[in-house]
């Protein structure tokens, strides 16, 4: 069975703090993995994605992402949030025999001011 | 960046009508998408479709779903009968390619209400 899940419905952070959202997965053989941010009554918007080399990723906004093939994980960082990082954040993983994008439960973050 | 417009962003029907919903698509993209966002997080996969054809489809995408690009318009959903589940918001997305790690261009959303 191939799942991707986000353990965390909800992360409240002060701004300025570092944040870690979690995203784990059950797939067999290769993947691709991909973060998009939700902002409230907006569609999702891509902010980066692993599928091969270095296992840290880089994105969009200060964030990056660190492939684990061993703990099954693909977990989104940031190092200082500000308070527009609130939104809704979707962990997505497709398998390379697949021909789509499988979402997790999304991990609403709010940062406090 | 590349834009997905969505059409209309609210749509409210009698249960047992009939309703499309549209997509315009980057203007570039080959590879279509219709997604299931329910209770504002779930976001489900409905279908995709590429050169004309379903790619593939999930149990959501009942028998009473359909989709199709005639060349050059909208890529469409149209349910019909409409049921109260059937109630969410729908995010089309494209892609320029089918290769598995194509980033995804979401529309904002159709909220389709079913009374």
């Amino acid at each position: 069975t191939q799942t991707v899940s986000q353990s965390d419905a909800h992360v409240t952070v002060f701004e300025g703090d570092s944040v870690e959202l979690r995203c784990n997965y059950s797939y067999g053989g290769s993947i691709y993995l991909s973060w998009y941010i939700q902002h409230h009554g907006r569609g999702l918007q891509f902010l980066l994605k692993y599928y091969s080399g270095n296992p840290v990723v880089q994105g969009v906004n200060g964030f990056e992402a660190e492939f684990s093939k061993s703990d099954s994980s693909f977990h989104l960082r940031k190092a200082s949030v500000h308070w527009s990082d609130s939104a809704v954040y979707f962990c997505a993983v497709r398998a390379n025999s697949g021909t789509y994008q499988r979402f997790g439960t999304g991990t609403k973050l709010q940062v406090v001011p | 960046g590349p834009k997905v417009l969505q059409i209309p962003s609210h749509q409210i029907i009698d249960m047992g009508q009939m309703v499309t919903l549209n997509c315009d698509p980057v203007s570039n993209h080959l590879y279509f998408y219709w997604y299931k966002q329910i209770l504002g997080q779930q976001m489900e996969f409905l279908v995709n479709f590429y050169n004309g054809k379903v790619m593939e489809k999930s149990k959501l995408f009942k028998d009473q779903f359909s989709v199709e690009r005639p060349d050059g318009s909208y890529f469409t959903l149209k349910i019909q009968p409409t049921a109260l589940e059937d109630s969410a918001v729908y995010f089309c997305a494209s892609s320029l390619s089918g290769w598995g790690a194509e980033t995804l261009y979401f529309g904002s959303g159709t909220r389709l209400t079913v009374l």
